[in-house]
């Protein structure tokens, strides 16, 4: 069964600082990978995804992932952060075969950022 | 481009009765998704449709239920509601097989 593990419940970092959210999978073969974001009151936003090829794939709001597969990771980044990035966000893996198409997630991270 | 909308934004209702909410996916996506996000369980997937039938059901009692009508959009039914089915419900709709999912902004439902 597929897994996805997020160790940071919470992370508080200063804006303008760089941002690191780790995820780290569980899953019999290569997954495909996704990271979301959720402002209070709201639904899921999606970052980014990653498929296949390129192992660092770009996303939006000036977010960015890479695929680590000997580690099993896809640890999401941003160079500065934003007030506006203060969200909660979530890491899900997918089955990259026809066995049913659901989104396994991680439990999320909180981001909170000091001005 | 219109992202997927739910109905109602928020409802409460009392132990033991039904409720039934709505959901209309992205224009030319067939795979609806619904999953529950309960407080300290998580998101949780719940049921998935594609071309009007249920293709894919997570590990939920069958007083959930769902269809999906031939415009795709959806509807997803519980019956008896008890307390622990408080949650946020999202429903989530893609343009097909092991394509990115797409949320709405969900439905609150709480039991009193």
């Amino acid at each position: 069964a597929q897994s996805v593990t997020q160790p940071d419940i919470h992370i508080t970092v200063s804006e303008g600082a760089s941002l690191e959210l780790r995820c780290n999978y569980s899953y019999g073969a290569t997954p495909y990978l996704f990271w979301y974001v959720q402002s209070p009151g709201q639904g899921l936003q999606l970052l980014l995804k990653y498929f296949s090829g390129d192992t660092l794939v770009q996303g939006i709001k000036g977010f960015e992932a890479e695929f680590k597969r000997s580690q099993s990771s896809f640890n999401l980044r941003k160079p500065s952060v934003h007030w506006s990035d203060a969200a909660e966000y979530f890491c899900a893996v997918g089955p990259n075969n026809n066995a049913g198409n659901m989104l396994t997630f991680g439990g999320g991270t909180r981001l909170m950022v000091k001005p | 481009e219109a992202g997927v909308t739910q109905s109602p934004t928020h409802l409460i209702k009392t132990r033991g009765q039904q409720v039934t909410l709505r959901c209309s996916p992205i224009s030319g996506h067939t795979s609806v998704y619904w999953y529950q996000q309960a407080l300290g369980l998580g998101l949780q997937f719940l049921l998935w449709y594609d071309e009007g039938e249920e293709r894919n059901r997570g590990n939920f009692p069958p007083r959930f239920s769902g269809r999906q009508f031939p415009n795709y959009s959806s509807e997803l039914n519980v019956n008896a509601l008890e307390l622990e089915d408080s949650a946020l419900y999202l429903c989530a709709s893609s343009s097909g097989l092991n394509q990115p999912q797409h949320f709405g902004d969900g439905t609150r439902l709480s039991i009193l």
